[in-house]
């Protein structure tokens, strides 16, 4: 069946360090791909998506690219903030939504 | 504009205690409605979704139930808590097809 493989962390980084968080998925299908961002304390937001092959997601400075020839939708952000400090939930949604492990970032000033 | 509700924020309950928790979306009409738990400092692991009105499905056989009593609202229920219920549960709605929208989540500390 469709799965997720995303880095596991946890992640240290100091600000203004460049992030990437690797994620990788297996699918029969044409899934839509997905990073959500959890807040402390908070529900599940969704950070940007992709929806095809080559598709640029991107918001709040990050951004993933959908590379169907790697299956890979990797996260990234050039400077990294110590507000950025949460967990990140790659995902892909073909038939239903198929979330990776998470990967908790934490960013120090 | 589409909103999703889930209360309460926290809750502790004792072991052997009944637990409802709730969730309603607004805005929509027939939406797919999930459940997700989440254990302290692990992944989701969806716990039940439903299509419709009466109908759930169990991803995850376990002390838990859910019921759907109307078309916006989706309740996860247990008649008996046990400790290992304790985690931080999700609410969430298949708005579009571009993804999920999820509650701000119920922390449930079983004592």
């Amino acid at each position: 069946g469709d799965s997720v493989t995303q880095m596991e962390g946890p992640v240290t980084l100091s600000e203004e360090a460049f992030l990437t968080i690797n994620c990788t998925y297996t699918a029969t299908g044409y899934p839509s791909l997905f990073w959500y961002v959890q807040y402390p304390g908070e529900g599940l937001q969704l950070l940007l998506k992709a929806t095809k092959a080559d598709d640029k997601g991107s918001n709040k400075g990050f951004e993933a690219t959908y590379r169907k020839e790697t299956t890979s939708f990797h996260l990234e952000k050039g400077s990294v903030q110590v507000s950025d400090s949460a967990v990140y939930f790659c995902a892909l949604m073909d038939n239903d939504m198929r979330f990776g492990a998470g990967t908790r970032l934490t960013v120090k000033p | 504009s589409q909103t999703i509700h889930q209360w309460p924020a926290t809750l502790v309950q004792p072991v052997g205690s009944p637990l409802s928790l709730e969730c309603t979306v607004e805005g929509t009409s027939n939406p797919n409605l999930y459940w997700y738990r989440q254990a302290a400092g692990r992944g989701l692991q969806l716990l039940f979704y439903s299509v419709g009105i009466g109908q759930i499905s169990s991803e995850v056989p376990q002390n838990l139930s859910a019921s759907r009593p109307q078309d916006r609202q989706f309740i996860l229920s247990s008649k008996k808590l046990l400790l290992s219920d304790s985690g931080f549960y999700l609410c969430a709605w298949a708005g579009t097809p571009y993804g999920y929208t999820f509650g701000s989540g119920t922390r449930l500390t079983v004592v």
